[in-house]
């Protein structure tokens, strides 16, 4: 149980162009769920809370307006990177956390996506 | 603040050596800790977790143990196989909230 996919696993895209990474909670219900960058041989950097039906809570120094976040689901959120540059070539990676009601705190990780952008 | 602070690596072991990665944490209140251990190329993967102090975490021969007077959550395993070759990472929650606070990682590399 506790299964989180990502999609896709790897893009590449030219520079300038947008990107839609989902996120999806395979066999639980998800009101949490976090998306994070984590750089080559680093530690992952929280990025953004998303919180299913409302605004998604950025961390310091993240863009809002260049990582728009969309949980429209209990399943499902939507990392999209608007205008890429490379930069922006990362690791991204979400995690869920299980549960409706708010008590349950162990984060469930997809595997992650790469993203290259040219 | 809360903060993690694991081992530098990266740990090269023989097959069967024992392990012990450290992980010591600062934060307020009563965090929950966690062990994540990541693949390479794959996300993240719980590998165990303690909730309150003197709480033991285990699984797949490894464990760790809440330590409040020391602020630690050290990872152990008293025999590593080439298989556990992977990034360990440590991390914590605080109470009352879902955010993580990882450590920056250490990576194991165990020779045959």
């Amino acid at each position: 149980g506790a299964v989180v996919s990502q999609h896709p696993s790897r893009v590449i895209c030219k520079s300038g162009t947008s990107v839609k990474i989902e996120c999806r909670s395979l066999d639980f219900q998800a009101t949490t769920m976090f998306w994070y960058r984590q750089f080559p041989k680093q530690s992952l950097m929280l990025m953004a809370t998303s919180n299913e039906g409302s605004k998604a809570t950025y961390e310091q120094g993240v863009e809002k307006d260049k990582f728009l976040i969309n949980h429209a689901s209990l399943t499902l959120s939507t990392l999209t990177v608007t205008s890429a540059h490379p930069e922006d070539s990362s690791f991204y990676i979400c995690s869920a956390v299980p549960g409706t009601t708010g008590n349950q705190e162990t984060q469930y990780f997809g595997p992650g996506t790469r993203l290259l952008v040219l | 603040g809360n903060s993690v602070t694991q081992m530098e690596g990266p740990v090269t072991l023989s097959e069967e050596a024992f392990l012990t990665i450290n992980c010591t944490y600062t934060a307020t209140g009563y965090p929950s800790l966690f062990w994540y251990v990541q693949y390479p190329g794959e996300g993240l993967q719980l590998l165990l977790k303690a909730t309150k102090a003197d709480d033991k975490g285990s699984n797949k021969g490894f464990e760790a143990t809440y330590r409040k007077e020391t602020t630690s959550f050290h990872l152990e395993k008293g025999s590593v196989q080439v298989s556990d070759s992977a990034v360990y990472f440590c991390a914590l929650s605080p109470s009352g909230t879902y955010k993580y606070i990882f450590g920056t990682g250490t990576r194991l590399k165990v020779l045959a």
